[in-house]
């Protein structure tokens, strides 16, 4: 089982691009046919999803953030990255990336990092 | 807000059954497939049903899903007091350009 790990800015200032990325260790994003996401949760609040990638560059993204987000892969680094820019207060959240259970299937996930706080202020 | 719906609240004693409903619509659990997550305080969150009523390898057979026309439940027979966590349900919904939407989450609490 592979298990990932998130790292981000902790703070990030209104206005400005969030920028978060997720290692990969115990497995290569480039050499399984899985996708990988990105999920998130304000303080005391409920789940959304983000969006997630296919190595090969298929991308679906959440309708009410797509404008904002872009979610890309480095093979070189087994990493995968988030960005989302022009950020507001209600963008303060918890970041997780997570894999899903089956290859090729954009959800539902299975493994997930342990999250990073991210406060926009 | 989410358009998947759940009571914010379930509660039992310990062995009790505690069912938790979610309430969608015909472009997601109508057509598409129902997952549960659960989520302990301070955790990520854990797949506990895929496919609306199978579960990964690792989870309790306590715990089982179902799915009826635009509505879908997680049944936890005999609860214990680590079941405590929040809910969620989550399924694709094919509206717009399509996205993976989660419940309103639900509490439960073991008496």
């Amino acid at each position: 089982q592979p298990q990932l790990q998130e790292s981000g800015p902790g703070l990030v200032k209104p206005s400005e691009t969030l920028s978060v990325t997720c290692t990969v260790s115990g497995g290569s994003i480039s050499s399984t046919s899985y996708y990988w996401g990105w999920i998130r949760q304000p303080p005391g609040k409920g789940l959304e999803w983000i969006g997630s990638l296919f190595y090969g560059g298929t991308t679906y993204y959440n309708p009410s953030l797509k404008s904002r987000v872009t979610i890309s892969v480095d093979a070189s680094k087994n990493q995968f990255s988030l960005k989302l820019t022009s950020v507001t207060a209600a963008d303060t959240a918890v970041y997780y990336c997570a894999r899903p259970i089956k290859q090729d299937g954009v959800v539902p996930f299975d493994i997930w990092g342990q999250g990073t706080m991210v406060t926009v202020s | 807000q989410s358009v998947l719906t759940q009571p914010p609240s379930a509660s039992g004693t310990p062995g009790q059954r505690v069912t938790i409903s979610c309430s969608g619509s015909s472009s997601n659990i109508g057509i598409n497939s129902v997952n549960w997550y659960q989520q302990l305080p301070g955790t990520a969150p854990r797949l506990l049903v895929h496919s609306n009523d199978r579960r990964p390898s690792g989870v309790p057979d306590r715990f089982s899903g179902s799915k009826s026309g635009t509505s879908a439940s997680l049944a936890i027979s005999g609860l214990q007091s680590e079941d405590e966590a929040d809910y969620y349900c989550a399924a694709w919904d094919d509206s717009l350009s399509g996205s993976y939407v989660f419940g309103t989450g639900t509490k439960v609490t073991v008496l």
